[in-house]
């Protein structure tokens, strides 16, 4: 079945820095990427779509500036979270969706990202 | 706009019981339902979808649930619990004319042997 590969799996950085998280569609052109953000006990939060070739959509509330989305290729999406802040430490998993609407969306086993 | 609510964030069951999760929706037209598990640190696994195309789904791993229109429902239900059905488990809908997932809050699943 299709496999959406996420990587790093954890991440620990200093404030201030920034770091980058990869999402690949490893068998199928994923044309459209979903980022997601999921705080501790809670559910999964949109923050934005990632189009090929396009600007990402980003969800009410979630600063671009601050979550870069690039989706350079058919297969590869990432999230980079500038200036990281303590308050950024979440986990974030990606998902890419397969040819129908009605396709069940293939989730990345998601990074944990942890800013010191 | 479309929107899932799942009823109790704690259910706790012994190893052998029948399993029963909420959910509700929220759509003015039939919506594209979805249950998903998550086991710590991991992603989302897909369990089962609704469609249109039958009303009662089965998925993977002995879950099942059953669309009722009339009670804007979508209930994930198993015969008989297993200690690995321990996880986090959540209701999605996808919102109309667009590819979007939209969660509910997610109920937590303990397993008592």
């Amino acid at each position: 079945g299709a496999v959406v590969s996420q990587h790093p799996s954890w991440v620990i950085c200093k404030s201030g820095t920034s770091v980058k998280i990869e999402c690949r569609s490893l068998d199928f052109q994923a044309t459209t990427m979903f980022w997601y953000r999921q705080f501790p006990k809670q559910s999964l939060m949109l923050m934005a779509t990632s189009n090929e070739g396009s600007k990402a959509t980003y969800e009410q509330g979630v600063e671009k500036d601050k979550f870069l989305i690039n989706h350079a290729s058919l297969t590869l999406s990432t999230l980079t979270v500038t200036s990281a802040h303590p308050e950024d430490s979440s986990f974030y998993i990606c998902s890419a969706n397969g040819l129908f609407r009605d396709s069940p969306l293939h989730f990345g086993n998601g990074t944990r990202l942890t800013v010191t | 706009a479309q929107s899932v609510t799942q009823l109790g964030s704690h259910v706790s069951v012994s190893e052998g019981a029948l399993v029963l999760l909420r959910c509700n929706y929220s759509s003015s037209v039939p919506p594209y339902l979805f249950w998903y598990v998550q086991y710590p640190n991991q992603g989302l696994q897909l369990l089962l979808k609704y469609t249109s195309a039958a009303t009662l789904v089965k998925g993977i791993n002995g879950f099942e649930a059953e669309f009722k229109k009339s009670e804007t429902s979508f209930h994930l239900t198993k015969p008989s619990a297993h200690m690995s059905d321990a996880a986090e488990y959540f209701c999605a809908v996808i919102q109309g004319g667009s590819e979007k997932l939209v969660f509910g809050k997610g109920t937590k699943l303990t397993v008592n042997p």
